[in-house]
């Protein structure tokens, strides 16, 4: 039982590249997540996913885009990287609908946009 | 939308002391209160919760408290050891529904040292 497996760890862009974040959840979690973190500010909701097949704005979603693959996975796309996106971003999961709604984090994916 | 704020950035004590970090919501509607604990370079992992039907919840040195009137909870930590040394980060939801996923609102974090 893997839990919530981010790809990659480590990343660097040039200004105006574009990349995909990879995120995948063997929980049966219905719920999906996209957070930043940066210095002093704490974790920021880009985009979630309620549900297969639904998707909605978060906090910041501006300059990202997602997709809900499948239950399992849940990726988060950056089309043209600028500077200001340099973050640490989570991917998070949980299950909707219960008592219990802890939500599970991947390991984290570190990008630098130079 | 709901703002969490939270309070102290950084705490020092020594160790065996207590530490106490406060957190403060502004959406009436949320029901559901977690906390994290995140150590450098690592994930963030639940330590506790707590929902809006419980005032107190304890699990061994560790306990939340909540005001639902003020709109503010409490982490409580006791008998601290080294290795509780890391950032805590307290959330608020309005918890899970059809269609609304569980989107947590978080504070700016405490980072707390725990001296020998």
């Amino acid at each position: 039982n893997a839990g919530v497996t981010q790809t990659p760890k480590f990343q660097v862009l040039k200004t105006g590249q574009s990349m995909t974040l990879q995120c995948a959840q063997d929980m049966n979690h219905n719920s999906m997540y996209w957070y930043r973190q940066d210095p002093g500010m704490g974790l920021r909701l880009i985009y979630y996913s309620a549900s297969e097949g639904t998707t909605d704005k978060g906090e910041v979603p501006n300059g990202y885009n997602v997709s809900r693959l499948n239950k399992r996975e849940f990726s988060l796309r950056l089309e043209s990287a600028a500077p200001s996106q340099t973050s640490v971003y989570f991917c998070a999961s949980s299950l909707e609908g219960r008592s219990n709604t802890e939500a599970f984090f991947g390991q984290g994916t570190r990008l630098t946009v130079v | 939308g709901e703002n969490v704020e939270q309070h102290p950035s950084t705490l020092s004590v020594q160790e065996g002391d207590s530490a106490v970090i406060k957190c403060t919501y502004s959406d009436s509607a949320s029901n559901y209160f977690p906390w994290y604990k995140q150590e450098l370079g690592k994930r963030p992992q639940l330590i506790i919760d707590i929902r809006s039907n419980v005032g107190e919840k304890k699990d061994q040195r560790i306990a939340v408290t909540l005001n639902k009137t003020a709109k503010h909870f409490s982490l409580h930590i006791t008998e601290t050891q080294p290795e509780d040394s890391a950032v805590y980060f307290c959330a608020a939801s309005t918890g899970s529904g059809p269609g609304g996923g569980n989107k947590l609102t978080f504070g700016t974090g405490t980072q707390l040292k725990v001296e020998l």
